[in-house]
């Protein structure tokens, strides 16, 4: 059974800092892996998803990162912006729909 | 296009209550999904459907009813309504045109079962 495994669960980190965010997962065999940013009371937004293929993926000050031999990602987040502050969640497509992470709560201090 | 919509966004039961749980897309996408939130446990699977007349479960199926009649709507149905259902409830859809997979998330449903 495919589990995700996000570290750390909370950080706080003060504005204009680089971050990254891990994910790790138990099984290889998947098809992609998907980013998700969610705010409080929120809905789901796709961030980045990348395909088993894939090593990386990016948008604007986004990175994602796939190593799917050792099950892991890394979501990394350029020149942080107390708008980051969210819930990031990391999950993974196998044989069935996504599996996901409890996700990592980000708050970005002014 | 409206992408996933959700309806009701609130709402409360008694145990015992049935209702059901709306869900559309107008992406004309293949797939959709219907996963629980709760605290502490992340999201979790409920049902899913891989096209019209054709469902499949998930991690958590037990005390949901799900059918696909139609490509755009994905109704998830509570048969009598227990506090341990009490969670937020997300439906999502996807496509495999392009080979992306890409899911896209519908806002949520609120549901607490007294």
């Amino acid at each position: 059974k495919q589990e995700v495994t996000q570290i750390p669960a909370a950080l706080s980190v003060p504005e204009g800092e680089n971050l990254v965010l891990n994910c790790s997962f138990t099984d290889s065999a998947i098809y992609n892996l998907q980013w998700f940013r969610q705010d409080p009371g929120k809905g789901l937004t796709s961030l980045l998803l990348i395909q088993s293929s894939q090593r990386e993926q990016t948008s604007g000050r986004l990175n994602a990162s796939l190593d799917k031999s050792s099950g892991r990602s890394t979501l990394y987040i350029a020149a942080s912006q107390p708008g980051d502050s969210a819930t990031y969640l990391c999950a993974v497509r196998g044989n069935t729909p996504l599996v996901f992470g409890k996700g990592t709560r980000l708050s970005v201090i002014a | 296009n409206a992408g996933v919509t959700q309806t009701p966004k609130f709402q409360v039961l008694k145990t015992g209550q049935s209702m059901t749980l709306q869900c559309a897309q107008d992406m004309n996408h293949e797939y959709m999904s219907w996963y629980r939130q709760d605290p502490g446990m992340g999201l979790r699977l409920i049902h899913y459907s891989v096209g019209a007349g054709i469902t499949d479960q998930g991690e958590v199926p037990n005390g949901y009813n799900v059918s696909r009649s139609t490509t755009e709507d994905f109704p998830l149905r509570l048969l009598s309504a227990a506090p341990s259902q009490t969670s937020v409830y997300f439906c999502a859809s996807w496509s495999s045109g392009g080979g992306t997979y890409e899911q896209y998330f519908g806002p949520g449903t609120r549901l607490t079962v007294t």
